[in-house]
């Protein structure tokens, strides 16, 4: 199961540095890949997205990695400032029966230091 | 600001009662997701709406139900509520509803809290 809160993992980084987040992903089949980044108090915000015919997107400071092998995501950020600390979740789309389901990771909580 | 909005913001209620949660999507947007974020459980799937018709289903209790209007906006309903009801429901809004290039954009949040 999923589990967030008390039991996030953490990562801690210097102002400036570059971040890497991952995130383990569950369907062979999924097809669709976002990473959402959540601030206190507030809903997910979308960050960037893939599709399974990618291995890589770069987005602004951002960049995503597939490898659908091991079914491992990762999110890089490049010189991270304060205000992207934050928790970081990564989804996949998952197709059922008239519909999708957008299914979150357990979530990476990111503390840059200044 | 997302462009969804969903309120209450807070929710103060007993156990055994039935509470509403409201949502209306951004303009334009005919899918609406409602997912419950606990401590312990993350965010949760619960149900996704699209054009007023149930579209998908995740791990929605018995208790819970929703709907979507002609407006397209939507709602929750949570009844015979329990301690472990407790937590942030999110709504959020996609145009199509449709897989591998839609992503989804979230409310605020109504934070639950069952005494």
């Amino acid at each position: 199961g999923e589990s967030v809160g008390l039991h996030l993992p953490t990562l801690s980084v210097q102002e400036g540095d570059n971040s890497i987040i991952n995130c383990a992903y569950s369907n062979s089949a999924s097809d669709y890949f976002i990473w959402y980044k959540q601030e206190s108090g507030k809903g997910p915000q979308f960050i960037i997205d893939i599709r399974s015919n990618m291995d890589k997107r770069q987005g602004q400071r951002v960049t995503v990695l597939l490898n659908k092998t091991v079914k491992h995501l990762s999110l890089q950020i490049a010189a991270t400032p304060p205000g992207d600390s934050a928790v970081y979740f990564c989804a996949e789309n998952i197709i059922g029966t008239g519909g999708f389901k957008t299914i979150f990771g357990a979530g990476t909580r990111l503390f840059v230091k200044a | 600001d997302s462009g969804v909005t969903q309120t209450p913001k807070h929710l103060i209620t007993a156990t055994g009662q039935r509470v509403t949660l409201r949502c209306s999507p951004r303009s334009g947007d005919l899918s609406v997701y409602w997912y419950q974020q606990s401590l312990d459980q993350g965010l949760q799937f619960l149900i996704q709406y699209y054009n007023g018709e149930e579209r998908a289903k995740g791990n929605i209790l018995e208790r819970f139900s929703a709907q979507q209007f002609p407006d397209l906006h939507s709602e929750l309903n949570l009844s015979s509520l329990e301690l472990g009801d407790s937590a942030l429901y999110f709504c959020a809004s996609s145009v199509l509803g449709q897989p591998n290039n839609e992503k989804l954009f979230f409310g605020s949040g109504t934070q639950l809290s069952v005494l």
